[in-house]
Order: C-alpha cells, then sequence, then structure tokens
C-alpha cells in the first residue's frame, strides 16, 4: 500500500504570511495527488489536482508543485479564510489514501 | 450544481449492518462520473470506502472490502453503502461524493455530501 505523510501536522501563522506544507508518498506516484482544504463541521473541498492545476474557483494564492514522491502545497500570502486543515491525497485506479492532515492556526 | 445528500440511521448496534443512501440531484448518474463513500472518524483523517460506475463496476479500500458492498439504482438517482460487522471503530462521519469520470480519477472529488454521523454504540 502506497502511504502518504504530511508535515507538519500543525502548523501557526499570521494572516500574510506565505505557508508551506509537504506532502511524501512511500513510493512514486507521478504526479497524481491532489489537496483538500476542510473546516470544522464542513466537507473537504478540492484546492488542487494532478498535483498543481488548480481547481476552478480556487483562489490564485494557493499553488501546487512536486511530482514522483515529494509534494508540496504553497499558500502565498494567508488570508483569514485559510485557516482550515489540509489533506493529501494521492489517487489512482488501484489506490486512494489521504494524508493524516496538517492544521494551520492562528498563531 | 450536482448535489448529493446522506440519509440514514445515526446510530446503530456493536455487530449489526450499517445502510446508507445517498440521493443526488442535479445530475443523472446514469450518464457518468463514479460515485463513492469516504469517511472520517471523530478528529481523525479521511478514509476512502469505495467507489461505483453508473454500469455497476464497484471498487473497494482492501481493508474494508470483506464488509462493504456499494450498490447504484439509476431508477432512484441514488447510490448505496451496506458495512456489516460493525464495531465502534465504524462510528464517523460517513460522506457520500462524486468522482471523476476515468477509474483513474474515481477518488477525485469536487462533490462532497454534507456527511451524516454514524455512531456504533450498544
Amino acid at each position: 500500500d502506497i502511504q502518504m505523510t504530511q508535515f507538519p501536522s500543525t502548523l501557526s501563522a499570521s494572516v500574510g504570511d506565505r505557508v508551506t506544507i509537504t506532502c511524501r508518498a512511500s513510493q512514486d506516484i507521478f504526479s497524481w495527488l491532489a489537496w483538500y482544504q476542510q473546516k470544522p463541521g464542513r466537507a473537504p473541498n478540492l484546492l488542487i489536482y494532478k498535483a498543481s492545476t488548480l481547481q476552478s474557483g480556487v483562489p490564485s494564492r494557493f499553488s501546487g508543485s512536486g511530482s514522483g514522491t515529494e509534494f508540496t502545497l504553497t499558500i502565498s500570502s494567508l488570508q483569514p479564510d485559510d485557516f482550515a486543515t489540509y489533506y493529501c491525497q494521492h489517487y489512482s485506479s488501484s489506490s486512494q489514501t489521504f494524508g493524516q492532515g496538517t492544521r494551520v492556526d492562528i498563531k | 450544481q450536482v448535489h448529493l445528500q446522506e440519509t440514514g440511521p445515526g446510530l446503530v448496534r456493536p455487530s449489526e449492518t450499517l445502510t446508507l443512501t445517498c440521493s443526488v440531484s442535479n445530475y443523472s448518474i446514469a450518464i457518468d462520473y463514479y460515485w463513492g463513500w469516504v469517511r472520517q472518524s471523530p478528529g481523525q483523517g479521511l478514509e476512502w470506502i469505495g467507489s461505483i460506475f453508473h454500469s455497476g463496476a464497484a471498487y473497494y479500500n482492501p481493508s474494508l472490502e470483506s464488509r462493504v458492498t456499494i450498490s447504484v439504482d439509476t431508477s432512484k438517482n441514488q447510490f448505496s453503502l451496506a458495512v456489516t460487522s460493525l464495531t465502534a471503530a465504524d462510528t464517523a462521519v460517513y460522506y457520500c461524493v462524486r468522482g471523476g469520470g476515468l477509474r483513474l480519477t474515481m477518488m477525485l472529488v469536487a462533490f462532497w455530501g454534507q456527511g451524516t454521523l454514524v455512531t456504533v454504540s450498544s
């Protein structure tokens, strides 16, 4: 099974900060990686797919990069609405695995 | 925009079977896309349960496959999840979802139901 490891598990930041979250796969997953944002009591929301493609309607301050086994989600300038938990996800025809999540909270 | 809504019991006893139904509106599930289920234990991360194509071809998380069945009823525009032999570890919020149109993207989810909390307890 492919394992997805995110770090850090918690991140404290201020409005306006540049924030980076890392996701590492236990084996090569090419670019089959997505990022989701989840707020308390809500369903997750798709931000990025195929490692770097921004989902329609998602603000451009979100970006994704990486391929193979190491991926990053970057928020260029953190906004009040961005305090949430972020999950990476490997998707494929045979395996679907989420990372354990990174909570971004207010410093 | 497609809308998904889960229905089912909020409380189920250990060893019993859970059945949840997802009603889909603003899109006919008979046309395309994979439809599936994801769960999230309290305070924990997300776990894929399984997905089904409108044709009925289903795929499951190997860790749950022996206890899970997903079925589709195109006449009602619904799909369902059954989980047998429940334990407290199955307590979670269960989401129904719409994935992509290819098997590769069956769990690339842009549309989620609001989720329903299922508690397994005697």
